[in-house]
């Protein structure tokens, strides 16, 4: 089965500062599909970025970028010009190409920005 | 405006009581599932469906029943509650079909459940 793993439960970043959030997975397959979520404290949950693994471009959207490193097996998101409204819980997730095509999370990062 | 709508946004059961979170959506996803979130633990899986008439297990189950008998809807069903199945819910949809597959999910709003 596949896992995926935060390993910082908390990080803090000044405003107007950049700063990386880590994530690690496990997989067997070569074809797949990593997110990253940002939950506010409205609960809501927002897709932040997507990277399909067969792209070796690493996905850019506007403040957010990843550093997709497949034979590491690491995907980590790096916020630029940190704002106050990135405060927020940020999850990582990977999504099989299978048929059953579940979405596995790690346990999220809580993000504050400092003003 | 289109999305998964997921109602009740706030419930507090006693123990041992039934009851049902809705989960609905009009983008024509063929996946749908059922997530619990929990301090510490991230969300996890409680059960799935690839369409309607099929539904399977997650990762965590136990005291928890779905059905789907059309594309847009997926009730949760707690049978008898428990003070463990305090939680927040959330429903989620996306397309299941290959080259669909990497646009995500789409959540609801979430259900905050208290057992008492």
């Amino acid at each position: 089965a596949q896992t995926v793993t935060q390993s910082q439960p908390e990080m803090s970043v000044q405003e107007a500062e950049t700063v990386t959030l880590s994530c690690t997975y496990d997989t067997s397959e070569s074809d797949y599909y990593l997110f990253w979520y940002k939950q506010p404290p409205s609960r809501q949950m927002i897709l932040v970025i997507r990277q399909e693994a067969y792209k070796q471009q690493n996905a850019t959207e506007n403040r957010f970028s990843v550093n997709f490193q497949k034979a590491a097996k690491s995907f980590s998101l790096k916020i630029s010009d940190s704002q106050l409204g990135d405060a927020a819980m940020y999850f990582c997730a990977y999504r099989s190409p299978g048929a059953n095509s579940k979405l596995t999370f790690g346990k999220g990062i809580t993000l504050s920005v400092r003003p | 405006n289109a999305g998964v709508t997921q109602t009740p946004k706030f419930q507090v059961l006693k123990t041992g009581q039934s009851m049902t979170l809705q989960c609905a959506q009009d983008m024509n996803h063929e996946y749908m599932s059922w997530y619990r979130q929990d301090p510490g633990m991230g969300l996890r899986l409680i059960h799935y469906s690839v369409g309607a008439g099929i539904t399977d297990q997650g990762e965590v189950p136990n005291g928890y029943n779905v059905s789907r008998s059309t594309t847009e809807d997926f009730p949760l069903r707690l049978l008898s509650a428990a003070p463990s199945q305090t939680s927040v819910y959330f429903c989620a949809s996306s397309y299941l079909r290959t080259g669909n597959r990497g646009y995500g999910y789409t959540f609801g709003s979430g259900t905050r459940l208290t057992v008492v």
